[in-house]
């Protein structure tokens, strides 16, 4: 079956353009999570969402950082005025329930700030 | 600093060897759960531990949850080349598992 995926696969941008990263979740899955993976480290929380609902953001590093879920499904992570240091892979997982389920990660989307 | 600090940063044996990383930290966690990460790829998991002090085999692989919930350890014996692969630990930090952190793994590279 169809697993995460994400667009685009990598994501070339010049310092203070935006981009929108694009996560398509497992079909029926209630939660999806961002992460930012460092070269060299692990996947740093970002954002939470059940169905539309954000319910924590608590790891978006600026205000430049928005995500939005508008029906439940797709979501999209947009990075405003990128900025050399926001270069990292950008993870998205989604789980099938609310409590305690498997998160299945997308293979990533590999942003380079120039 | 991480709140997970996985040890060793990178590792690298010859096939059929068996080899051990370590998952710690001074935190209690409520589950922790192990993924494989290849090139390119997202993590998989691999397996999750809930209880102090369970054991939990997945074929060649033995993770052990420490009695306190703060650290963990992966074993692998007789290693093979497709084991190579990033190992990432992650803690859940409440009991629904929708706050993970995770450490900067362990790079694990088997030679044939």
């Amino acid at each position: 079956g169809a697993g995460v995926s994400q667009s685009p696969r990598y994501k070339v941008a010049k310092r203070g353009q935006d981009v929108a990263l694009r996560c398509d979740p497992i079909s029926g899955h209630v939660s999806l999570f961002w992460y930012q993976q460092a070269l060299g480290q692990g996947p740093e929380f970002l954002t939470y969402f059940q169905n539309e609902a954000q319910l924590d953001k608590s790891g978006l590093p600026s205000d430049r950082f928005f995500a939005e879920r508008p029906e439940g499904s797709v979501s999209t992570l947009k990075i405003q005025r990128t900025q050399q240091e926001d270069s990292a892979v950008y993870l998205c997982a989604s789980s099938r329930g609310t409590w305690g389920y498997e998160q299945y990660f997308g293979p990533g989307t590999r942003l380079t700030v120039t | 600093t991480q709140l997970l600090e996985q040890s060793p940063q990178f590792l690298s044996i010859q096939e059929g060897e068996n080899l051990t990383v370590y998952c710690n930290s001074s935190s209690v966690f409520s589950s922790l759960q192990w993924y494989r990460q290849e090139p390119g790829e997202g993590p998989v998991l691999l397996v999750t531990v809930v209880t102090g002090g369970e054991v939990k085999k997945l074929k060649r692989l033995t993770f052990q949850f420490g009695d306190a919930r703060k650290d963990s350890s992966l074993h692998i014996t007789a290693a093979q080349p497709g084991d190579t692969g990033l190992y990432l630990c992650a803690g859940a930090m409440s009991y629904n598992n929708n706050d993970m952190r995770f450490g900067a793994g362990t790079r694990l590279t088997v030679k044939p």
